[in-house]
């Protein structure tokens, strides 16, 4: 059973830093695609970071480019996003997901990060 | 990056009642695209694939049609479940870019 469980969440204060964890089990994690998706209290999806299944290609929404950033660890079935210079429009609960020629298409539960002064 | 737009932004309509959801696209992602519905508190879930496509577990009063840049998404007689947030989402390309929903609301 595919699983992918958000941790790394919570209050922080404006300019600090924060890093998000989503470990997989249940599929074989190194062969596919990786996505952050958030969403801030009411508003819609947006997507925030994705990487390969290697790593090698990453691409960033403009919102977050240069501070955020996305990696994984295939050994650990793991994986990240760093976030630096947190603003307040960053609060949001944070989803990971993949997905891939239909079936496959899943997503973690997500998990709340708060900026607040 | 693809700017995918939905409307309306929210309907109040009956239960029993017949809806179609627009999505369209800044250019051309052939039928590359998926419809996602999202309950308060949950994670989204995958409607349709493909444009048109059922994904399991779809009930049969969801139909989508659309390919180009011009998508809808109908559902034939609203039940209380389906009053929930839609969102279209395309994957022709990276970044795979989401609408900004469309809500449906209890009139």
């Amino acid at each position: 059973q595919v699983q992918l469980a958000e941790s790394g969440g919570g209050v922080v204060r404006p300019g600090r830093s924060l890093r998000l964890s989503c470990a997989a089990s249940g599929f074989s994690f190194r062969e596919y695609a990786m996505y952050w998706v958030r969403q801030a209290p009411g508003k819609g999806l947006e997507w925030v970071a994705l990487t390969s299944y290697d790593g090698s290609q990453k691409y960033y929404a403009g919102s977050v480019k240069g501070r955020f950033s996305i990696s994984r660890d295939n050994s650990k079935n793991t994986l990240y996003l760093q976030m630096n210079s947190l603003t307040f429009e960053d609060t949001a609960v944070y989803f990971c997901a993949f997905w891939s020629v239909y079936p496959i298409d899943h997503w973690g539960h997500g998990t709340l990060v708060t900026v607040s002064s | 990056e693809i700017v995918l737009t939905q409307s309306p932004a929210t309907l109040s309509l009956f239960v029993g009642e017949r809806v179609t959801l627009s999505c369209r696209a800044s250019q051309n992602i052939d039928s590359h695209l998926v419809w996602y519905r999202q309950k308060p508190g949950q994670a989204p879930s995958l409607l349709v694939y493909d444009a048109s496509n059922r994904a399991t577990g779809t009930p049969a009063r969801f139909s989508g049609s659309g390919s180009g840049t011009d998508f809808t998404l109908t559902i034939s007689r609203l039940e209380p479940e389906d009053f929930a947030v839609y969102y279209c989402q395309q994957r022709f390309t990276w970044p795979p870019t989401f609408g900004g929903g469309t809500k449906v609301e209890i009139k």
